[in-house]
């Protein structure tokens, strides 16, 4: 099994605070992706990252792919309220993606 | 209308029965998954299948069994069902044209076995 673990698990923060969520591995990933999934969704597609060190912008999120293509942090700047949901990392291998633990984000207005 | 489909949404059933959970797409893709999510485990894959005639096993393959019908649609059922698969049950489609692979999921299907 391919361990992708997620910190923290939780977290709960006041609107307009920055936050940056970790995922790790001792595993090498061609690939990884982030997903954000709100209650009773399904997990909607925020980013890929394919190279090593790679950062990537979407907004006010900002996604890092480590060198080693080993892990990844995805931080968000001014968070606001709609930013609630839980985010999962995803990371590929061969034909098969194997998803982290989850972070869930509660943003306070 | 939904790009992915699942039905049904909700299902509870009992220890041992046979239960199918099917789904559905319109995206065209050619690749398809069924996950499991659980709390605190994130989500497993359970089988995929690159094409209609191309099943594969996933991460935790045992007691289920999956059937691709048609490009379009993908099912997993679950022979003997039992408590400890009780879960929150996803399909995903892919377009392996797209080098990204992004995967797009359904809804889900909540399934509580008692």
């Amino acid at each position: 099994t391919q361990l992708l673990e997620q910190s923290p698990q939780f977290l709960s923060i006041q609107e307009g605070e920055n936050l940056t969520v970790y995922c790790n591995s001792s595993s090498v990933f061609s690939s990884l992706q982030w997903y954000r999934q709100e209650p009773g969704e399904g997990p909607v597609l925020l980013v890929t990252v394919v190279t090593g060190g790679e950062v990537k912008k979407l907004k006010r999120l900002t996604f890092q792919f480590g060198d080693a293509r080993k892990d990844s942090s995805l931080h968000i700047t001014a968070a606001q309220p709609g930013d609630t949901g839980l985010y999962l990392c995803a990371g590929r291998t061969g034909n098969q993606f194997y998803f982290g633990t989850g972070t869930s984000l509660t943003v306070i207005p | 209308d939904a790009d992915v489909t699942q039905t049904p949404r909700n299902r509870i059933t009992k220890t041992g029965k046979r239960i199918m959970l099917e789904c559905s797409q319109t995206k065209g893709h050619d690749r398809m998954y069924w996950y499991r999510q659980d709390p605190g485990l994130g989500l497993r894959l359970i089988y995929y299948s690159f094409d209609v005639k191309d099943i594969n096993k996933g991460e935790i393959s045992d007691g289920y069994s999956v059937s691709r019908q048609a490009q379009a649609k993908f099912s997993l059922s679950l022979e003997s069902a039992i408590p400890n698969q009780t879960a929150l049950y996803f399909c995903a489609t892919s377009d392996s044209s797209t080098s990204g692979n992004e995967q797009y999921f359904g809804p889900g299907t909540r399934l509580t076995v008692t």
